[in-house]
Formats: C-alpha cells, structure tokens, sequence
C-alpha cells in the first residue's frame, strides 16, 4: 500500500537544540517528495522539493536529504520561530500523478 | 501578487444545503490542487487541474463533490448536499510547471473553513 509516515508525532526542542525529523514512504514510482511547514490557522508553506536519492537541500536552519526510502528534515540550531507543523507529501504511484500526505510533526522550540 | 485567493474564509451551513467555495490561484499558474485537512484525516488531496483540465479526481469523497476550473483565474469546489462530516478547512493551492514535478512549489491560500450543522 502506498503511504507516507512522519515521526515523531510531536517533537519539543530547547532552543539550539539540533534534531531531525522523518519521513518514510512506500510509494512506487517516485516523482517527487515535498517538505511544507504549516503554523496555525494558516496553510502549508512550500519548503523544498527533492527528486532523487542523494539529493539535499538547505533553507536556512533546515536541511532537507532523500533516501530510497526515507526523508530527513535536520534542523540545525533552532529557535522558537521554528514551532511549527512539519508536513512530508509524495508524488508518485502507478501513474506518477498521485499525492501522498503524512500527517505531520509538531514541532515546538522553546526559549 | 496577491497570492492565492479563497473565499469565503469561513462557512456555517445546515446539513443538506449546497456549498460553494471558490478560489483564484496566482496569476499564471498551470495547476491548481483542492485540499481537505481535518484533525483526523490530515490533509487529503481532492482533486487536482492542469491549464484547466482535471488531472486526477481519486480523492474527490464522493458524487456529491465537484470541482470545475471555467478558465485559469477561477475554481469552485461544490458540495450538494452537505453534510456534518464534510466539516473541515479547504485549501487551495496552485503551482507553477517548471522543469521538476507539477507540484514544485505550490502556494497555498489561507482556506476555507467550513461548518456543516
């Protein structure tokens, strides 16, 4: 079954602090994996996009990197404006056209 | 750019009657993607269209959902009728196709939050 899952639900960080987040997936025929950041009552902010195996990219204090079977999102030093809904998506399945959502990681830095 | 436009911001119907919620994506923009996020569902992908064209519909609920896209500055995501479960906050996002995926760098709107009674 294709699906995606982030871990951990929640995440409370100190401020400066490093951690990572997760996203694994098993969805076939990958197209893309996608990072967003959502803060409440607001809709998801487009982070990076990553297409293949190897590939990193940097915003930031965020690093995002892509496995075959796994994304990480590293945050580097974060500070309480970092607090926000992490949200991992996949495009891919047996016609390249479907989207995949996680449900998320809560991230809350504190001072 | 005023970015991606959605209204009506919040909602409160009774069951049973028609809903209509309507978005303008970004000035050139080829596709346009409705979502549905709930506490229990996440965000889910309704439907998605490219230069007006519906793409992939498997994430519609079911028959009483509908989408249309009459030109490039306007969508409409229809419910008829309504019902309590469709409680949930809409989004509409749009992208620009560039050399990667179609979802390169989609831009959200603000939603649509909707109460069905």
């Amino acid at each position: 079954e294709d699906q995606v899952t982030q871990s951990p639900e929640a995440l409370r960080l100190q401020e400066g602090e490093s951690s990572s987040l997760n996203c694994s997936y098993t969805v076939s025929g990958l197209r893309g994996l996608f990072w967003y950041r959502q803060d409440p009552g607001k809709g998801p902010e487009f982070l990076f996009t990553l297409y293949s195996a190897g590939e990193e990219k940097e915003k930031e204090r965020l690093k995002a990197t892509l496995t075959k079977k796994e994304s990480f999102l590293h945050i580097t030093a974060p500070k309480p404006e970092d607090s926000a809904t992490y949200l991992c998506a996949v495009q891919g399945g047996y016609n390249f056209n479907k989207f995949y959502f996680g449900s998320g990681t809560k991230l809350n830095v504190k001072p | 750019d005023a970015g991606v436009i959605q209204s009506p911001r919040h909602e409160v119907t009774e069951m049973g009657q028609e809903v209509t919620l309507r978005c303008k994506p970004i000035s050139g923009h080829d596709y346009l993607f409705w979502y549905r996020q709930t506490m229990m569902r996440g965000l889910e992908l309704l439907i998605y269209f490219n230069n007006n064209v519906p793409i992939d519909d498997s994430g519609m609920p079911e028959d009483r959902f509908s989408a249309k896209m009459p030109n490039a500055s306007f969508s409409t995501l229809k419910i008829q009728p309504s019902e309590p479960r469709d409680s949930a906050v809409y989004f509409c996002a749009s992208s620009l196709e560039g050399s990667g995926s179609p979802s390169d760098e989609q831009y959200f709107g603000p939603g649509t939050r909707l109460t069905v009674t």
